[in-house]
């Protein structure tokens, strides 16, 4: 059974660094075609796709955000690690986690329940 | 990279069906397409891989009433005997190697 679960601080104040975890199970990140993401979704809004790590270490941003993003793999506790800086209000969104299999198609098929980021002073 | 584009809102009656659309962007209709849900208050869940040719498999534990189908670049997404339930919002998703896009969501209302 595979489940991902988000962790970190429910409020940031703005310019700090933010920092999540997600910790899953039911699959490992050493084996080939295994990958996670992030994702966001701001209060009423749409998700928008962050980043990507593979079981090989190849990491993928988005293009607006890559210059704030490093996506980060501990392989031995099962955690991915997200960092984003420069916290803004507008960054204020449920952050998920979920998990991508490569099997020829780059299919994401498990979502973790999501952490509520406030940004604020 | 791909865009996709879903309406706003739809909605019908319980018991109905109804046929949810994601149109993928010019250059972009052979694209492989994931549909989720996310019910009020929760976290998106999959439901489907669509394929240009219109073969879906679905996620497990998805019910029969959920089927998929494509004609050019649009993705339809049908639920049949409409729940309670399944009012939600539904998106569409895409990717290539190196992103991935998810459309604006289109708000199911089971009247």
């Amino acid at each position: 059974q595979v489940t991902l679960r988000e962790s970190g601080p429910a409020l940031v104040k703005p310019t700090q660094t933010l920092t999540l975890t997600c910790t899953f199970s039911g699959f490992s990140l050493s084996t080939s075609g295994m990958c996670v993401s992030w994702i966001r979704q701001p209060p009423g809004k749409a998700l928008e796709w962050l980043a990507r790590i593979d079981w090989d270490d190849d990491k993928y941003y988005s293009t607006s955000l890559k210059t704030r993003l490093t996506i980060s793999k501990d392989t031995s506790k099962n955690q991915v690690v997200l960092t984003m800086t420069n916290m803004d209000p507008v960054d204020t969104a449920t952050y998920y986690c979920a998990r991508i299999r490569d099997y020829g198609d780059l299919l994401l098929d498990y979502w973790g329940q999501g952490t509520l980021v406030t940004v604020s002073s | 990279q791909p865009v996709l584009t879903q309406s706003s809102s739809a909605s019908a009656s319980l018991g109905s069906s109804v046929k949810l659309t994601c149109t993928l962007s010019s250059g972009h209709s052979s694209y492989i397409i994931a549909w989720h849900q996310q019910q009020p208050g929760k976290a998106p869940r999959y439901l489907m891989k669509l394929e240009g040719s219109g073969s879906y498999n679905k996620g497990s534990g998805v019910p029969d009433r959920f089927s998929g189908s494509s004609s050019g670049a649009d993705r339809y997404l049908t639920i049949s005997n409409l729940q309670s339930e399944d009012e939600a919002d539904y998106y569409c998703e895409t990717w290539d190697s190196n992103t991935r896009v998810f459309g604006g969501g289109t708000k199911l209302t089971v009247l």
